[in-house]
């Protein structure tokens, strides 16, 4: 069975401060990973995906990948009181062919 | 403006009513899926489409809920006879032609059952 494991928070963070967001898989077959993030009432929206082991970056938000250990993590730089909100980490196995396998979510609070 | 677009978004009902929600899919995007979100359980693959042929609804309970896509702009699915545990939200997502990409969700029918 297919698992997403999320730390489910809330983590609180100061404005400004780094954002730190940790997410485990447990399908090795996992090839694609996608960082959501849903406001309080409102639809999942993505907002990073990430493909290949190693960074990648856009504007504050930076992806980080390890399949050598399972791992995804999402970066917020300059965190922003905008930026509260629950992050969602989804997994999809390869292919293309199967849905996304979704964490239960982290809660993010910046505190101003 | 490209977005899923879902009716109703809100949808109270009996217990023993059939529910139908809807779901509109971005144009062009040749994969469909249908969520639901709990507090407890998080979100839950129920179906998905591709090209409008069924690949998995093993997340569905089979005897009550049913999900189609008559065509490539309308996908349904469909709860009979709804029951208070499936309260929830229920979001549609659809994503482009090209594997590994990400999926766009739709704001949700948010289903209440009394």
């Amino acid at each position: 069975q297919k698992e997403v494991e999320q730390n489910s928070g809330p983590l609180s963070v100061p404005e400004g401060a780094i954002a730190s967001l940790n997410c485990t898989y447990s399908d090795r077959g996992s090839q694609s990973f996608f960082w959501y993030r849903q406001y309080s009432g409102k639809s999942p929206e993505l907002i990073m995906s990430i493909y290949s082991n190693g960074d990648k970056e856009d504007g504050r938000f930076t992806a980080q990948l390890n399949k050598a250990s399972q791992y995804v993590s999402l970066l917020i730089r300059d965190s922003q009181p905008s930026d509260s909100a629950t992050y969602l980490c989804a997994v999809r196995t390869g292919g293309g062919a199967d849905g996304l396998t979704f964490g239960k979510g982290t809660h993010l609070i910046i505190q101003p | 403006d490209a977005r899923v677009t879902q009716t109703p978004r809100h949808k109270v009902t009996e217990m023993g009513q059939e529910v139908t929600m809807r779901c509109q899919p971005i144009l062009g995007h040749n994969t469909v899926f249908w969520y639901r979100q709990t507090m407890m359980q998080g979100l839950e693959l129920l179906a998905y489409f591709r090209n409008r042929a069924p690949l998995d609804d093993s997340g569905m309970p089979k005897d009550r809920f049913s999900a189609e896509m008559p065509d490539a702009t309308l996908a349904t699915l469909k709860i009979q006879p709804s029951e208070p545990r499936d309260s929830a939200v229920y979001f549609c997502a659809s994503g482009p032609r090209t594997a590994n990409t990400e999926a766009f969700f739709g704001q949700g029918t948010r289903l209440t059952v009394v």
